[in-house]
């Protein structure tokens, strides 16, 4: 069974500051990852998802992620945080096989300082 | 971008009520449909897997006679919660996928119920 592991329940950084939000998978077969950004009482929003082409992935608001098969790891980054980037961020998997759930991280949560 | 829509976004029962939360995928069609809980400050939890003209599935643990689920057509899933109680208060969401497996769900903005 896939796992995903966020490092981190609670990131702050400055404003224009690096982002890094790190998550580890566990997955017996190649897997499919995703970020999503969750805004205070909202659904979620994906922000990019990896589908085994490019290794390095662009997603929307500046994000981008690397898929790293070696280390088991996807870790989101952005070069300079904006105020409007304060929420929640969860990582999630979905394996290789027949079936199309999504197993989330434990989220982890992004304060922006000015 | 592919839509969901999930209604109401917010809902106040009393105990002992019902309630019908509807899950909605505007520009595509959805054979499959998800349903979470979150309770604050913590991940989502799948509840059930709403499958369009079948019996949902539900994870270990969930009551499929309390959360009640109906997938009637390609694009319309509903999540009655029966009898609530004020532990049934939470945030719930639904998401929908267009039928390729490596594209990914979307989700609705969520219903936070109360029950007083």
């Amino acid at each position: 069974a896939q796992s995903v592991t966020q490092l981190g329940s609670h990131v702050s950084v400055s404003e224009g500051a690096l982002v890094l939000l790190r998550c580890n998978y566990s997955s017996s077969v190649p897997p499919y990852l995703f970020w999503y950004v969750q805004y205070p009482n909202q659904g979620l929003q994906l922000l990019l998802k990896y589908t085994s082409a490019a290794t390095l992935v662009k997603g929307i608001n500046g994000f981008e992620a690397e898929f790293k098969k070696s280390e088991t790891s996807f870790h989101l980054t952005k070069p300079s945080a904006h105020m409007s980037d304060a929420a929640e961020y969860f990582c999630a998997v979905k394996d290789g096989g027949s079936n199309y759930k999504l197993t989330f991280g434990k989220g982890t949560l992004l304060t922006v300082n000015p | 971008g592919a839509v969901v829509s999930q209604h109401p976004s917010r809902v106040i029962c009393k105990s002992g009520t019902s309630v019908k939360i509807e899950c909605r995928s505007l520009d595509f069609q959805a054979t499959t449909m998800f349903w979470y809980r979150q309770f604050p400050k913590q991940s989502l939890m799948l509840m059930a897997t709403s499958n369009e003209g079948s019996k949902a599935t539900y994870e270990q643990g969930v009551e499929k006679d309390k959360f009640l689920i109906n997938h009637a057509s390609l694009t319309l899933s509903t999540l009655t919660v029966t009898s609530a109680h004020p532990e049934d208060s939470s945030f719930y969401i639904c998401s929908a996928g267009p039928s390729s497996y490596n594209s990914p769900l979307h989700f609705g903005n969520g219903t936070r119920l109360t029950v007083t």
